[in-house]
């Protein structure tokens, strides 16, 4: 079955550095997201993308934080400077359309921490 | 705007006996709704959705969904749990727009232990 995949599973990284989480969605997907989930909180929406641009973020999504789809099957998520409160599982998701009730599709998460 | 509270945020059974895990959702329109799970070190696998056709939905690994709008609940059951059941399971609801752009939005999550 199709799945979605992260890349790396674990990283940890100084705060003030770069960070880039990489994504292969399921191949046929046209749409794509990134969620993330603090430690002991919810999951919550960061972005989506179509189209190679944003179709909508979430407060959380700012300036530190930008999305990428540098070929026609990675989907990154780069983190700029990175900050204690950055730590979280960071899941990338695919789907096919973005109607309500369509199946969003999730990878494995990549669990960030910053120190 | 749309929220789901999941009311337990443990809920622990012996194998072989029915789960229960409740969801209450809150939202200004038909919502669509889903149950996602989450196993130790896995991604999150969807259960079952529901986008305003039958009321009773069924998923995957035995698992139903009932949707019930005068109560505003979508709790997640099964009638008989397996060691395998064992996870964190998620209700969800589709966010503003009516879930475009795929802006859900999850409860704090149902950690489930079942025990031998």
């Amino acid at each position: 079955e199709p799945e979605v995949t992260q890349t790396p599973s674990h990283q940890v990284t100084q705060m003030g550095q770069e960070v880039i989480l990489r994504c292969v969605p399921i191949s046929n997907h046209l749409y794509f997201y990134w969620y993330r989930q603090i430690l002991g909180q919810k999951v919550e929406f960061l972005v989506s993308f179509y189209n190679n641009e944003i179709s909508e973020k979430s407060e959380i999504f700012d300036d530190q934080f930008s999305v990428e789809r540098p070929d026609g099957s990675n989907f990154t998520l780069k983190i700029r400077s990175t900050k204690l409160e950055d730590s979280a599982m960071y899941f990338c998701a695919s789907s096919v359309e973005r109607n309500s009730g369509n199946t969003i599709y999730f990878g494995e998460g990549s669990w960030l921490t910053v120190v | 705007a749309q929220s789901v509270t999941q009311l337990d945020s443990h809920v622990s059974v012996s194998e072989g006996t029915p789960v229960l895990l409740r969801c209450n959702y809150s939202s200004s329109y038909s919502p669509s709704l889903f149950w996602y799970v989450q196993h130790p070190n896995k991604g999150l696998q969807l259960l079952l959705k529901y986008t305003s056709a039958a009321t009773l939905v069924k998923g995957i690994n035995g698992f139903e969904a009932e949707f019930k709008k005068s109560e505003t609940s979508f709790h997640l059951t099964k009638p008989s749990a397996h060691m395998s059941d064992a996870a964190e399971y998620f209700c969800v609801v589709s966010g503003p727009g009516g879930g475009s752009q795929g802006n859900l939005i999850f409860g704090k999550g149902t950690k489930l232990s079942v025990k031998p």
